[in-house]
C-alpha cells in the first residue's frame, strides 16, 4: 500500500525555469510534510518541510504548498539552477512522540544549462 | 560537526548469512531509525530506537533487529540473508519532538548491502 506516491519519476527543466515537483498522500492522519533531495553516492537531505496547519511553507528559492482537501503538495522551485538536479522525495509523517516516516519514490529532476 | 556516519559503505554477503550495520548519530541527536532503500524505490522505514528501545516499526520481518546503546550509536542486524534483502541502507538521526511536530532526520550515506 503505497500511502505516499509520486506519480512523475522524472523532471527536465530549462536553468532559470521553475520546477513543479507533485506529491499525493492518502493516509489522512498525516500532519506533517517533508520534501528530501539525495544526490547519488549521498544520503537524502532535509530540504523544507509543511505542517497541516498551514498550506505553505517558504525557504529562499523553495517552497512548499498543501492542499489538505486533495491530499496534494508540490515543491517549486524557482529560479531552477543546475545544482538542483538531484532525485527529490517526498515523505509524510504523523506528529507527536516517535515518528514513522513514509517516503515517495521520488522525482529525479533534471535541470538543464 | 560530525553529520550521521554509517560503516561499512559497502558489503557483500551470501544468502544465509548475518549482517550487522553500524551507525553513529549526528552530535546532540537521541532518536535513530533505519531505513531500507532497493533501487529505484524510496526509502522503507524499518524501525526507529530511542532510550535503548525500539519505538516504532515498519513491515519488516523479525529477522531484522536492532539495538541502540547508551552513546546513541546504532546497530542494525540482520539474519538469515535473503537475495531481496539487497539493498542501501540508510540511518538517520533526529532530536526526539515530544507532542510537537517532528524534527527533520539527518541521514548517513549508507551501507550499500548486495548478497549473492
Amino acid at each position: 500500500d503505497q500511502q505516499v506516491k509520486q506519480n512523475s519519476p522524472s523532471l527536465s527543466v530549462q536553468e532559470g525555469r521553475i520546477s513543479i515537483l507533485n506529491c499525493d498522500y492518502t493516509n489522512s492522519m498525516f500532519d506533517y510534510f517533508l520534501w528530501y533531495k539525495k544526490y547519488p553516492a549521498e544520503g537524502p537531505t532535509f530540504l523544507i518541510s509543511i505542517s497541516s496547519i498551514k498550506d505553505k511553507n517558504e525557504d529562499g528559492r523553495f517552497t512548499v504548498f498543501l492542499n489538505k482537501s486533495a491530499k496534494h503538495l508540490s515543491l517549486h522551485i524557482v529560479p531552477s539552477q543546475p545544482g538542483d538536479s538531484a532525485v527529490y522525495f517526498c515523505a509524510a509523517s504523523r506528529s507527536g512522540g516517535y515518528q514513522k516516516v513514509t517516503f515517495g519514490t521520488g522525482t529525479k529532476l533534471q535541470v538543464i544549462p | 560537526d560530525a553529520g550521521v556516519t554509517q560503516s561499512p559503505t559497502h558489503l557483500i554477503k551470501t544468502r544465509g548469512q548475518q549482517v550487522t550495520l553500524r551507525c553513529s548519530p549526528k552530535s546532540g541527536h537521541d532518536t535513530v531509525s533505519w531505513y531500507q532503500q532497493a533501487l529505484g524505490q524510496g526509502p522503507q522505514f524499518i524501525f526507529q530506537y530511542y532510550e535503548e528501545e525500539e519505538r516504532q516499526r515498519g513491515n519488516f520481518p523479525d529477522r531484522f533487529s536492532g539495538h541502540q546503546f547508551p552513546n546513541y550509536s546504532s546497530e542494525l542486524n540482520v539474519n538469515a540473508l535473503l537475495l531481496g534483502d539487497s539493498a542501501l541502507y540508510l540511518c538517520a538521526s533526529s532530536i526526539l519532538s515530544g507532542t510537537g511536530f517532528p524534527q527533520p532526520q539527518h541521514f548517513g550515506d549508507g551501507t550499500r548491502l548486495s548478497i549473492l
